[in-house]
């Protein structure tokens, strides 16, 4: 099973600071990456796919990089909407697993 | 537009069954492959399985592989999933979702919740 680390755990900012989140698999997962938003009692939406293609109706201030084990999720300036927990997951093998979350939260 | 509605949760005791279900519309169901994905009380996210747009391909996760059984009914637009031998660590809210050809799973249902509890 491809274990997905991220980082880190919880990330204090303000609105209008840039966010930078990690997240680092145990193997290879090509460029097969996701990233997930969820809000609290809220179910999970796709932010961005296949390492670096945001979803539809995704602000382009989010962005996704990286390849092979290590990915980062950018949020360039952040609004009062983006505060959430982030996913990665990953589809390069089964079993397809998550990683644990990064909590974005107002400093 | 797309929806997806889950069904089916409640609150059961150890060692039994239930069986959760996914409405779809707003889309050709058919055309889909499906996942559910759970989510314990204040966890994060876990992949429980998935299905092929016919129904042929089945993926679980170790952790309820021989337990659970994901299936569809394309003619009702319908994911299901038959969760046996359930334990208190299976509850969590359900969520079922769309993959999109394989990249990722752009729509979510809004979950059920299954607690094991006696």
């Amino acid at each position: 099973e491809i274990v997905l680390t991220q980082s880190p755990a919880t990330l204090s900012l303000s609105p209008g600071e840039r966010a930078t989140l990690s997240c680092r698999a145990s193997q290879s997962v090509s460029h097969y990456l996701a990233w997930y938003q969820q809000k609290p009692g809220q179910a999970p939406r796709l932010v961005i796919y296949d390492t670096s293609n945001r979803a539809t109706g995704i602000s382009a201030r989010f962005s996704g990089s990286g390849s092979v084990t290590d990915f980062t999720l950018t949020i360039s300036s952040l609004e009062p909407e983006d505060f959430a927990i982030y996913y990665c997951q990953q589809r390069s093998n089964w079993p397809l697993t998550f990683g644990g979350g990064t909590k974005v939260e107002i400093k | 537009q797309v929806q997806l509605v889950e069904f089916g949760g409640g609150v059961v005791q150890p060692g039994t069954s239930l069986r959760l279900s996914c409405a779809a519309s707003g889309f050709t169901f058919r055309n889909y492959a499906m996942h559910w994905v759970r989510q314990a009380p204040g966890k994060g996210l876990e992949w429980v399985a998935g299905i092929g747009y016919d129904g042929r391909n089945k993926y679980y996760a170790d952790t309820v592989k021989g337990r659970f059984t994901i299936s569809r009914d394309n003619s009702n637009s319908t994911l299901l999933l038959q969760m046996d031998s359930l334990r208190a660590e299976d509850t969590a809210v359900y969520y079922c979702a769309r993959d999109v050809s394989g990249t990722a799973w752009d729509y979510w249902g809004q979950g059920t919740l299954a607690t094991v509890s006696s």
